[in-house]
């Protein structure tokens, strides 16, 4: 399984202080993808990334939150002011250049927000 | 934007015993993917299905596509203690292929 890591796997901070989360998906990666599951609840899609573009993003992703690939590796999800409400687990997900369609997940950041 | 529910909700059956999801919708999908979370773990990808009155199986676990298109089930016969998690249905939808997941469905097998 194409492996997609991320850092880092649990980040403490404060209400109001901004987080960087951290991915790294492998070099052939081509769609890359922000996910989040608040504890016992389903996953739910935050945004999709392609060609260095954001392709597309759900209303969960507001002017809070931004993603960007710098160096044409890791994989950054921003969150300029933390609130309590953004305490979840963060997954990172990206789909191969080979033509496959399965979406690999990295293991995720716990995002605790005090 | 398209939803699918997933029942049940949790499952607790006894090693051995089967144990079945189902992921329906209200409209017709283009297709649908079964995920498998471990607990404390993230979204391990098991398959697609696309075709109408689809059928496939991977060992143990056997899963389906409806006819209609509007639903789907992942069965697995005589589960096991490794088979502990929770399952989710997904569709992908969108230019950017996002995954919309179901609810849902949390399995616990007890010895």
């Amino acid at each position: 399984e194409p492996e997609v890591t991320q850092t880092p796997s649990h980040q403490v901070t404060q209400m109001g202080q901004e987080v960087i989360l951290r991915c790294v998906p492998i070099s052939n990666h081509l769609y890359f993808y922000w996910y989040r599951q608040i504890l016992g609840q389903k996953v739910e899609f935050l945004v999709s990334f392609y060609n260095n573009e954001i392709s597309e993003k759900s209303e969960i992703f507001d002017d809070q939150f931004s993603v960007e690939r710098p160096d044409g590796s890791n994989f950054t999800l921003k969150i300029r002011s933390t609130k309590l409400e953004d305490s979840a687990m963060y997954f990172c997900a990206a789909v191969p250049g080979t033509g496959g369609y399965e979406q690999y997940f990295g293991p995720g950041t716990r995002l605790t927000v005090t | 934007g398209q939803q699918v529910m997933q029942i049940p909700q949790y499952q607790h059956v006894q090693e051995g015993e089967d144990f079945t999801t189902y992921c329906n919708s209200s409209t017709t999908l283009s297709n649908i993917q079964w995920y498998k979370q471990r607990p404390g773990g993230h979204p391990v990808f098991l398959i697609q299905l696309v075709k109408s009155g689809e059928v496939k199986k991977q060992k143990r676990l056997t899963f389906q596509f409806g006819e209609a298109k509007k639903n789907s089930s992942l069965h697995i016969t005589a589960t096991q203690t490794t088979d502990v998690g929770t399952y989710f249905c997904a569709l992908v939808t969108g230019g950017g292929n996002k995954l919309t997941f179901g609810t849902g469905t949390q399995l616990k097998v007890e010895l």
